[in-house]
Formats: C-alpha cells, sequence, structure tokens
C-alpha cells in the first residue's frame, strides 16, 4: 500500500485536460510545499515533469501544472496530446523519519 | 548533463545479498551539494523511494527497508552503491539510481535506465 493514494486510472481526449489527484496526510503533502510529478512511458525510466507543487523543469510543456490544497496535491494536463498517454506518480517530502514517499501511480489514456 | 547508470547482477539467490552500483558521469559525486538515491518498482507495480546518501556521506532510509539496507558513496570512482540483505522474492524489482539538479532530497531529475534484479533460487 503506498502512502499517497492516486486514482488507478484518468482519460481524456486529445485536446481536452484531465486532472490526476494525489492524496497524503498532514504529515508529507499537507506540510511541505515539497510534491513532485513523474511521467513514466513502459519500460522507461521516470521523468520529472513537476517540482515543488507547481514548478516545471526546463523542456516541460506548459501543458503541464501542478497545485496543491490542503493534504491533495493534483496534476493537470491541458490540450492532451497521444504522447501524454503514461503513468503518473506524485511523491512528496515526507519529514525526517520517512523521508520521501510515492503515490500508487495513475495510468492516463488518451481516448 | 549528468548521467547515472546501474550495474550488478540480475539474479540474487533468496537470503543472499542485493548489490548494485550506480556510476556518475558528466559531474563530480562530490563537488555538488546533492543528494543520490535508490529507488525500485516491482513488476507492473508502482515505485518505491529506498533510500538516498548526501554527498558527504550521510544516509537516509525508508524505514520500511531499513534494517536491510546500506548505502554507500565512492567518490574515487564517481559510484555509489546499494546493499540489500536477505532478500526474498518481494524485493524482485527494476532498481533506479537517481538524483536531483539541487540539493533535494526528494525532487529526483536524473534517473539511470533501470536494472532488473530478480530473486530466485
Amino acid at each position: 500500500q503506498s502512502a499517497l493514494t492516486q486514482p488507478p486510472s484518468a482519460s481524456g481526449s486529445p485536446g481536452q485536460s484531465v486532472t490526476i489527484s494525489c492524496t497524503g496526510t498532514s504529515s508529507d503533502v499537507g506540510a511541505y510545499n515539497y510534491v513532485s510529478w513523474y511521467q513514466q512511458h513502459p519500460g522507461k525510466a521516470p521523468k520529472l515533469m513537476i517540482y515543488e507543487v507547481s514548478k516545471r523543469p526546463s523542456g516541460v510543456p506548459h501543458r503541464f501544472s501542478g497545485s496543491k490544497s490542503g493534504n491533495t496535491a493534483s496534476l493537470t494536463v491541458s490540450g492532451l496530446q497521444a504522447e501524454d498517454e503514461a503513468d503518473y506518480y506524485c511523491s512528496s517530502y515526507a519529514g525526517s523519519n520517512n523521508f520521501v514517499v510515492f503515490g500508487g501511480g495513475t495510468k492516463l489514456t488518451v481516448l | 548533463q549528468l548521467q547515472l547508470q546501474e550495474s550488478g547482477p540480475g539474479l540474487v539467490k533468496p537470503s543472499e545479498t542485493l548489490s548494485l552500483t550506480c556510476t556518475v558521469s558528466g559531474g563530480s559525486i562530490s563537488s555538488n551539494s546533492n543528494y543520490w538515491g535508490w529507488i525500485r518498482q516491482p513488476p507492473g507495480k508502482g515505485l518505491e523511494w529506498i533510500g538516498s546518501i548526501y554527498y558527504s556521506g550521510s544516509t537516509y532510509y525508508n524505514p520500511s527497508l531499513k534494517s536491510r539496507v546500506t548505502i554507500s558513496v565512492d567518490t574515487s570512482k564517481n559510484q555509489f552503491s546499494l546493499k540489500l540483505s536477505s532478500v526474498t522474492a518481494a524485493d524482485t524489482a527494476v532498481y533506479y539510481c537517481a538524483s536531483p539538479s539541487v540539493a533535494a532530497i526528494d525532487q529526483f531529475d536524473y534517473w539511470g535506465q533501470g536494472t532488473l534484479v530478480t530473486v530466485s533460487s
């Protein structure tokens, strides 16, 4: 059982927007603005898409955005494209005992 | 651009120790104020943080694995290593080494390609 809770699946048509949630607790997501999101295509290593809740690394399209409210973080993908179909994982800093926790992952399907 | 590459046996017997090495290129493992981490992914499942080592040698482990994990760094070889003892079939996974672009234990910008380790007799 993962520390952070994500829906197993999400879907949307090309051009639409989809939001993936990541629910933690007041000890991780709710306590720190250190939530990251990773994209993973089959057989590939994860790729950092969002860090510190809403910041995008260089090269990540502006279609990807992140936010947080309370103990829940969210990743929104706008203007869905076929290449966005992948697994998405959230992670959070969880303090000086647990350090880093991941969500169970969400499979995003572009219909 | 930092590059990471995992290496080590792909098959380990139950109760033995899994040993992996991550070779860093494109930068010095000791020149940046940085963390170097290990993450694993069982087949068909999600990511699990195993632990990280700071460039100074301080280590940080997942509490659920802490009793079996040792992460170390070899600055002369620009490598860091993972040892996981008393392995069982549940430790079968793709093991990734990863690091951030800044001194943040929880952020992984750079990843190795991953190496599958199977625990089986």
